[in-house]
Formats: structure tokens, C-alpha cells, sequence
């Protein structure tokens, strides 16, 4: 069936390194993917998206990657700040009619 | 633009009660949705609305019905509580599909 799993659930990085959360997706068809963060007690608020004509896309302090051949996303945060402790979700969305399957989440610890 | 806002944001139920969650976004976004999260779950869909006076079933729409009567507004209820509705349900809002959904804070329903 289609899903969107995460490599690791947990991450756990030192203040100041760079963190990357990984995703693979099993649509090949979807052609839109977004990353969300979500801190404890609150929603989910968007971070970065890119298109399936990209395979990379650049923010402030994050970069996500894309890889169609294997199916593969990745969030990179620059300069990690404890303040980016959270969940991170990737979602893909498909053509076709709606349908957005979001990921089960990682949990990024920031150590100070 | 206070964006998406979720009332309430906490309520305990008994089974068998009812209840209604009301969601509003302030920005003019056709789409609306109601998803549910779960401990070590991806967001579900529940239902959703692509415009004023229309709804959609999601992934997991038993039990749980919509309205969508004002464009701003989009009501999830709860005809009779069970406990396996124990859950946070947030709403979202885009502007079209695919793009991307902004969030509700989240309510958090348990029901005994």
C-alpha cells in the first residue's frame, strides 16, 4: 500500500551541529511533499515544501532533498537551536484527487 | 490574521455523548479538514470540505460527521462518543490541493 515512513524516530543532536531527518515515500506518482513541525501541545506548522521538477529546495536554515529514484526525502537543519526540538512530519500528495498521507513523525532532541 | 483557531481545546465525554468541534480559519481557504492524531500514528483523515456547502469522507470518517454551511467554519460532531475516539483532532485549511494545509492548536478529546 502507499505510506510515508521515517528512517529513525528519534534524533538526538548536539546544539549547533546539523540534524537531517529522513523520509521515504512509496508513490512514485505523488509530486508534492512538505515538511511539518510540530512542538508539544500544538499543531503542525509547515517548514519547507518542494515539486516533484525539483531536488532540492533551500530555506532559512533548512534544505530539503529529494530523490525520486529511491523514493526518498530529507529535512537538513542547519545549526540546530534548541528551539527546533520537535516532531517532524513529511507528507506526500498525490494526483488524482486529494489524498495527502502524512508520516508517523521524528522526534528531534536538541542537547545544549 | 489569527488563522486557524480549534474550540474547545480540551472535553471529556462520557460514551454515548455527544459533542460538536468547531473550527474557523480567517483566510479565505476553500479547503477545509478534520484529522485525527494518535500516539505513534501519522495524522488521519477524517473528513473534508473543498468549498462552502460540501464535505468528504476520509480515511477514517465512521462515526463522525461534518458541516461546512459558511465558508469559514467547519463543524466535526460526534454523535455518540466511544472510547476508541479518544484522541487530538486537529483541523487544517489550504487554499487548493495540493498546497499547503495550516493548522489548528488541537483539541483534545477523551472519552471514559
Amino acid at each position: 500500500g502507499e505510506s510515508v515512513g521515517l528512517h529513525l524516530p528519534t534524533l538526538s543532536v548536539q546544539e549547533g551541529d546539523n540534524s537531517i531527518i529522513n523520509c521515504a515515500y512509496s508513490n512514485s506518482a505523488s509530486d508534492y511533499f512538505i515538511w511539518y513541525k510540530q512542538e508539544s501541545g500544538k499543531g503542525p506548522q509547515f517548514i519547507i515544501d518542494i515539486r516533484s521538477n525539483m531536488d532540492k529546495r533551500q530555506g532559512q536554515r533548512v534544505t530539503v532533498l529529494l530523490n525520486k529514484t529511491v523514493k526518498h526525502l530529507s529535512l537538513q537543519i542547519a545549526a540546530t537551536q534548541p528551539g527546533d526540538s520537535a516532531v517532524y512530519f513529511c507528507a506526500e500528495n498525490g494526483p488524482g484527487g486529494f489524498k495527502t498521507i502524512f508520516g508517523a513523525g521524528t522526534r528531534l532532541f536538541v542537547k545544549a | 490574521n489569527a488563522g486557524v483557531t480549534q474550540t474547545p481545546k480540551f472535553r471529556v465525554l462520557k460514551t454515548g455523548q455527544s459533542m460538536t468541534l468547531l473550527c474557523a480559519q480567517d483566510m479565505n481557504h476553500e479547503y477545509m479538514y478534520w484529522y485525527r492524531q494518535d500516539p505513534g500514528m501519522g495524522l488521519r483523515l477524517i473528513h473534508y470540505s473543498v468549498g462552502e456547502g460540501t464535505t468528504a469522507k476520509g480515511e477514517v470518517p465512521d462515526g463522525y460527521n461534518v458541516s461546512r454551511l459558511k465558508k469559514q467554519n467547519f463543524l466535526l460532531g460526534l454523535e455518540s462518543a466511544a472510547p476508541s475516539q479518544t484522541s487530538v483532532y486537529f483541523c487544517a485549511s489550504s487554499y487548493g490541493y495540493p498546497d499547503t494545509q495550516y493548522f489548528g492548536p488541537g483539541t483534545r478529546l477523551t472519552v471514559l
